[in-house]
């Protein structure tokens, strides 16, 4: 089955904990990307990455890191979680970067830092 | 930067059309997407506009008009499960910039 998974889907941490969330997908996209969604704020872009090793910042970068070392993996990185960081975060795929369009996204994680 | 405006609610019973506006700023454009989005759940992806005129999907269609900046969504034969989160989002510079979304909401 075509996919977008995430992990983990809930998590809970303190402030300054370093945490990673893992993205995967198995479709053959070069086109990934990271979204945060708050409420009534929309999906506001973190960074995305047109193919392997090429990564770029979104609309919200500070605070968060990437990398993508394989096709199939972009995990995002909070290397010093903060409280404003609390929010429901999804990972996306496309084809590529003139399909970005059309994206897939994966099911969410949410993250609470207290 | 990139603004999308939308409404924030709509609220319509069974059977009923509902037209979701989208306003747009943004440098770069090349085109206009709409997703749904269930509660808790992850966006679908519903439509593209990479051209001025109607998309027809079963009984969604999207419109574009480039030289108003201007969409919109619209939703015919509502039914019970169209309740959901629907974006706008502009696809410009390599990025996805999304409306802050419109609840419809259908009533029996």
């Amino acid at each position: 089955e075509a996919q977008v998974t995430q992990n983990p889907r809930y998590l809970i941490t303190v402030t300054g904990k370093k945490l990673t969330v893992t993205c995967s997908q198995n479709m053959n996209h070069e086109y990934m990307s990271w979204y945060r969604q708050d409420p009534g704020l929309g999906l506001r872009q973190i960074y995305y990455s047109m193919n392997v090793e090429v990564t770029d910042k979104g609309d919200v970068p500070e605070g968060y890191k990437v990398s993508r070392k394989e096709k199939r993996n972009f995990p995002l990185i909070l290397e010093s979680p903060s409280p404003n960081q609390t929010s429901l975060y999804f990972c996306a795929s496309s084809l590529g970067w003139q399909a970005l369009y059309e994206q897939y996204f994966g099911p969410g994680t949410r993250l609470t830092v207290t | 930067g990139q603004s999308l405006e939308q409404p924030s609610e709509v609220t319509a019973v069974e059977g009923a059309i509902v037209q979701i506006n989208c306003t747009y700023q943004t440098s770069g454009f090349y085109g206009l997407s709409w997703y749904q989005q269930h509660d808790g759940g992850a966006p679908t992806f519903l439509s593209y506009n990479g051209l001025d005129g109607l998309e027809e999907t079963g009984r969604f269609s999207s419109f574009l008009s480039r030289s108003d900046s201007y969409g919109y969504l619209l939703l015919q034969e509502l039914q019970m499960k169209d309740s959901a989160s629907y974006f706008c989002a502009s696809s410009n510079d390599y990025k996805l910039s999304f409306g802050a979304g419109t609840t419809v909401t259908v009533r029996a």
